[in-house]
């Protein structure tokens, strides 16, 4: 079993749809970091968060320590917003897991 | 511009040769690392650094090299690549090690192994 499990593995959804990606961990961590892979490849950091929520535009992402999740969830979703989702988990002794990530994929 | 950048950015090669990706950063980071993305088995770290001739093995690091001589460069080093080396190579840096400090990830090398 993966120490980092995101949901889910593929999402297609219409413009305009709220879209949650959830990611659920099973170490102790001190860091959830939320990252955005175009399809060029290309990655980049979206949030760091360590508890509560967060957000960024239409982007919020929220984290429950108790529960070992964290929600990524888009607002007024857009063709745009098509992209990888991964989430990477950062351990006690600092190192980061990664989740397999989320194909997300926005229709007009 | 704050970024990481990486050399070359697709390259194909053949078993045995020798190659270097680079990596720079123009951030003053001290965390620098490597990854290899594969489908279905997501990013995996290669080997990171955390200051200058400080180098560390990652998940994965059977069949690279890597140095640390100056603070903004971390080149990989495949001495003789082989087939299971293809793959989507990132290189990645942040101000430290440690919660609270967000990586930054260069555009990624594409590597076919023949």
């Amino acid at each position: 079993k993966n120490e980092v499990e995101q949901s889910p593995q593929n999402l297609t959804a219409q413009e305009g749809e709220f879209i949650t990606i959830n990611c659920s961990y099973s170490v102790g961590i001190s860091a959830l970091h939320w990252l955005q892979q175009h399809p060029g490849g290309g990655i980049v950091s979206l949030f760091m968060l360590s508890s509560g929520k967060k957000k960024h535009g239409r982007l919020i992402a929220t984290i429950n320590i108790q529960e070992k999740h964290s929600s990524l969830h888009i607002t007024a979703s857009h063709p745009r917003d098509s992209a990888v989702y991964i989430c990477a988990a950062r351990n006690r002794d600092d190192k980061i897991i990664f989740g397999k990530g989320t194909r997300l994929h926005i229709l007009p | 511009e704050a970024q990481v950048t990486q050399n070359p950015r697709y390259l194909i090669t053949v078993t045995g040769k020798k190659l270097t990706v680079t990596c720079s950063q123009n951030m003053n980071h001290e965390y620098m690392s490597w990854y290899r993305q594969d489908p279905g088995l997501g990013l995996r770290q290669i080997y990171y650094s955390m200051n200058v001739e400080v180098t560390d093995k990652g998940d994965v690091p059977e069949g690279y090299k890597v140095s640390r001589k100056e603070k903004r460069n971390f080149p990989l080093i495949l001495e003789s690549p082989s087939p299971n080396q293809t793959s989507l190579y990132f290189c990645a840096s942040s101000l430290l090690q440690g919660a609270g400090n967000e990586q930054f990830f260069g555009p990624g090398t594409r590597l076919t192994v023949l």
